[in-house]
């Protein structure tokens, strides 16, 4: 089994550029969450996917970042303009059910893709 | 709130010596707590998790971690530290809200294994 999948795995740009980062999560897991780890912080929420529907983006920071999933298999996070603090790790994961039901509770992480804005 | 105190930023052990990785834990109800482990260039993976059940957890390589109320810890251990364990390790506790469930991560520990 393929697991999830992440592109590019590092992306330098200029302030004010734009990045697109994309995952593809194991087959059949409807269910995709996007974590970051900016410099020197934690792994933190970004927003989680229920197929092509978000169901949770309180995570999002701004308006800078938009998610999408369209046709519920792989997801895409454009940060449009990108700025030097957007800088750190951005982490997908996947699961077949909602992380957290029947026992679920095990998400399965990416490699991450690493974003550096100069 | 959940919230997770790594207590350690960087762990150096030598090969085949115990490996303790310090979290202490903050939940106002009973918790379900990971381990999780980044490799270089590699995602991150699930070492071990607690969700009420035994209080001592058994996980992949040899780890394992301890449940302890009374001291809202759940430190991870592992009794003979091999050179593959080099990594960053992170504690994780899951959080209720708004219906929903997220993962709550530490700041990360890493451990250097030295021959």
């Amino acid at each position: 089994e393929a697991g999830v999948t992440q592109f590019p795995s590092h992306s330098v740009i200029e302030k004010g550029q734009t990045v697109t980062l994309r995952c593809d999560p194991i087959s059949g897991h409807d269910n995709l969450y996007w974590y970051r780890r900016v410099m020197g912080k934690e792994i933190k929420f970004l927003l989680h996917f229920v197929k092509e529907s978000k169901q949770d983006e309180s995570g999002m920071p701004n308006n800078r970042f938009l998610a999408e999933r369209t046709g519920g298999t792989y997801s895409t996070l454009k940060v449009q303009p990108a700025e030097l603090e957007d800088s750190g790790v951005y982490f997908c994961a996947s699961s077949q059910v909602v992380f957290g039901k029947s026992g679920a509770n095990v998400l399965t992480f990416g490699a991450g893709s690493r974003l550096t804005v100069l | 709130a959940q919230s997770v105190t790594q207590l350690d930023s960087h762990v150096s052990v030598s090969e085949g010596t115990p490996v303790l990785l310090r979290c202490n834990y903050s939940s106002s109800y009973s918790p379900s707590l990971f381990w999780y482990v980044q490799h270089p260039n590699k995602g991150l993976q699930l070492l071990l998790k607690y969700t009420s059940a035994a209080t001592l957890v058994k996980g992949i390589n040899g780890f394992e971690a301890e449940f302890k109320k009374s001291e809202t810890s759940f430190h991870l251990t592992k009794p003979s530290a091999h050179m593959s364990d080099a990594a960053e390790y992170f504690c994780v506790v899951r959080l209720l809200s708004g219906g929903y469930n997220k993962l709550i991560f530490g700041a990360g520990t890493r451990l250097a294994v030295h021959p």
